[in-house]
């Protein structure tokens, strides 16, 4: 049964930092994504990783997959207030008609 | 394009009544699906559809009915509410599996 975990479940930093927020799965997927929520809103999607290696970027968020690893990083390079949010990774469940397992969330709240 | 639009936003029921959560799109994607979101715990599967007339269960399906007459429409219903369906319900589309997921805006629901 996949099982998804991200950590931390909740950061605050500054602007201007870096960091980074791991979601690691239990079995095969083949695929990984990567949500944003902001308070009271609804679900934005951010990236979709396919294989092994992938590497996606999109502004100051970047993610990559390494499938041996059954990890995913999301990195946030010099944050902006505007990034603040709740981010959400979810996985494949190959096993059960693709389902999207989803983890925790991070909560994401960046001072200016 | 109005993509997945749920309707209510809000609703209060007493225990023991019935509803039905709406959920359309228009982008004629083939899967559809319900979720529920508590705090700290992610998104969970409810009921999905991989097309019209075809429907089955997720990872928290009891006290939950769905049905798919068109493409078009996903109703939820709940048959006797509970306190413990106290949650946020997001319906969520996508065209093929593998897709990412567009979500509406979801119902936030309280049973007292």
């Amino acid at each position: 049964e996949l099982k998804v975990e991200q950590n931390p479940l909740f950061l605050s930093m500054q602007e201007g930092k870096n960091y980074t927020i791991y979601c690691n799965y239990s079995t095969t997927s083949d695929r990984l994504y990567w949500y944003r929520q902001d308070p009271g809103k609804s679900l934005e999607s951010l990236f979709v990783l396919l294989s092994n290696g992938a590497v996606k970027q999109e502004g100051r968020l970047m993610a990559s997959l390494d499938t041996k690893a059954r990890l995913s990083t999301l990195h946030i390079t010099a944050a902006v207030h505007d990034l603040s949010a709740t981010y959400f990774c979810a996985a494949n469940a190959m096993d059960s008609n693709y389902q999207l397992i989803w983890g925790a969330g991070t909560k994401l709240i960046i001072k200016p | 394009n109005a993509g997945v639009t749920q309707t209510p936003k809000f609703q209060v029921l007493k225990t023991g009544q019935s509803m039905t959560l709406q959920c359309a799109q228009d982008m004629n994607h083939e899967y559809m699906s319900w979720y529920r979101q508590d705090p700290g715990m992610g998104l969970r599967l409810i009921h999905y559809s991989v097309g019209a007339g075809i429907t089955d269960q997720g990872e928290v399906p009891n006290g939950y009915n769905v049905s798919r007459s068109t493409t078009e429409d996903f109703p939820l219903r709940l048959l006797s509410a509970a306190p413990s369906q106290t949650s946020v319900y997001f319906c969520a589309s996508r065209p093929r599996l593998g897709s990412p997921l567009h979500f509406g805006n979801g119902t936030r629901l309280t049973v007292t």
